[in-house]
Formats: C-alpha cells, sequence, structure tokens
C-alpha cells in the first residue's frame, strides 16, 4: 500500500462547478499535511497548507480527519485556470527525523 | 527573486554517458533536496541535504551521486547513465531540516537517456 494515494482522476468539471479531492495517507504518526499545485510541465507550488481544525482560502477549503487518516481539498466555483494536477503532501516523522512523502496527484480539467 | 534555479533544462544522454544537474537557491534555506518525478508516480525523493556539508540517500539513490558545493548549491550527478534515468529532475530547497514548512521546487530538468 502506498503511503499517500490520491485518486489520479482526471475529473472533468464544467466552469462554476464544485470539485473535491481525497488523500488518503497510511502513518498515524504524520505531523503536517499540504496540498501542491502543479500545472502541465510545470514544478509543483504550494496551493494551501491543512490545519486540523480546517481551512479556507477563497474558493478552495482543505479538511484533515486524523481519525480516518484522510485530508480533502474542495474547489468551489471552479475556473479554466484551476486546471491542474493537485498532489497531496503528508510529511510524517518523529523525533529522529521526518520525511516528506508525495501523492501521485490528482489531475483536474474545467471546462468552459 | 530567482529563488531555486536548475540547469539544463533539458539534456539527451545516451546509455552510459554522464552528467551533472545544477542547483541554486537564493533564499538562505537551509535544506535541499533532488527528486524525481515520473508518470504516475509521485515525486520521489533521491538525495537531500539538511545542511551545508551534510548529504543523506533518499528513497531511490541508486546510480546517482550529490555534492552539497556550499549553502547556495547542490548538484546530481549521474555517472553512467541508463534508461531507468529518463525522468523529470526536480530540486527543491527548504528552510531547515528541521521544517516541516514549504517546499520551493526549481523549473525541472527533464532528462533523456537513450
Amino acid at each position: 500500500r502506498k503511503e499517500v494515494e490520491q485518486d489520479p482522476g482526471p475529473f472533468n468539471v464544467p466552469e462554476g462547478a464544485t470539485v473535491a479531492f481525497n488523500c488518503t495517507y497510511s502513518n498515524s504518526a504524520s505531523q503536517s499535511f499540504f496540498w501542491y499545485r502543479q500545472d502541465c510541465r510545470k514544478e509543483p507550488k504550494l496551493l494551501m497548507s491543512v490545519y486540523s481544525s480546517g481551512n479556507e482560502d477563497g474558493r478552495f477549503t482543505a479538511q484533515l480527519n486524523r481519525a480516518s487518516q484522510y485530508i480533502s481539498l474542495l474547489i468551489r466555483d471552479s475556473k479554466l485556470s484551476d486546471s491542474a494536477t493537485y498532489l497531496c503532501v503528508v510529511n510524517m516523522g518523529n523525533t529522529g527525523g521526518f520525511k516528506t512523502i508525495f501523492g501521485a496527484g490528482t489531475r483536474l480539467f474545467v471546462k468552459a | 527573486n530567482a529563488g531555486v534555479t536548475q540547469t539544463p533544462k533539458f539534456q539527451v544522454l545516451k546509455t552510459g554517458q554522464s552528467m551533472t544537474l545544477q542547483c541554486a537557491q537564493d533564499m538562505n534555506h537551509n535544506s535541499m533536496y533532488w527528486y524525481r518525478q515520473d508518470p504516475g508516480m509521485g515525486l520521489r525523493l533521491i538525495y537531500y541535504s539538511a545542511s551545508e556539508g551534510t548529504t543523506d540517500k533518499g528513497e531511490v539513490p541508486n546510480g546517482y551521486n550529490v555534492s552539497r558545493l556550499n549553502k547556495r548549491e547542490f548538484s546530481l550527478r549521474l555517472e553512467s547513465a541508463a534508461p531507468s534515468q529518463t525522468s523529470v529532475y526536480f530540486c527543491a530547497s527548504r528552510l531547515a531540516g528541521t521544517d516541516t514548512g514549504e517546499l520551493f521546487f526549481g523549473e525541472g530538468s527533464r532528462l533523456t537517456v537513450l
């Protein structure tokens, strides 16, 4: 089982739609969580961190469920410019150090 | 701001050739990383340097070597390239090895080994 798993998609949605992605992680000692965005043939860039209480940044909402070991990303009112691959990233470790694990990504296509 | 700069952006090698990917960051970060990204897989860590003067193996180090030349620069060397090393390589940096915060990436280097 992969340490971080995502539905690869693609998700094809019309402009204005609401779309949600989930990501599961295997290590219950995971410490911090992020969503990165990667445009085609570009480098990953941080979209948002995921906090235990859930957090929102404009049209984007991220949530963490530690009991079920998953994080989610909700995009409301999708724009054409939201088309990208969304990477789930988990830092897992202990006092001896930690490692950063990337999911393989979920592809989103937003159509006019 | 330049951030993280990688060179070259594209390279084609023949099996057995060697090459070095260069990476430099201007954010005064202590930790630097080399990842490879293959279709259908997450970024996988090749080597990292938690601070100047130290390097450690990541998940997939075989066939690679690294050098942390100074605080700014971290290079990745392929001594004898193999087709399995065809990939997109990303250099990244982070403020400190103990910092679980944001990773900043270079634009990537696309390597094809024939």
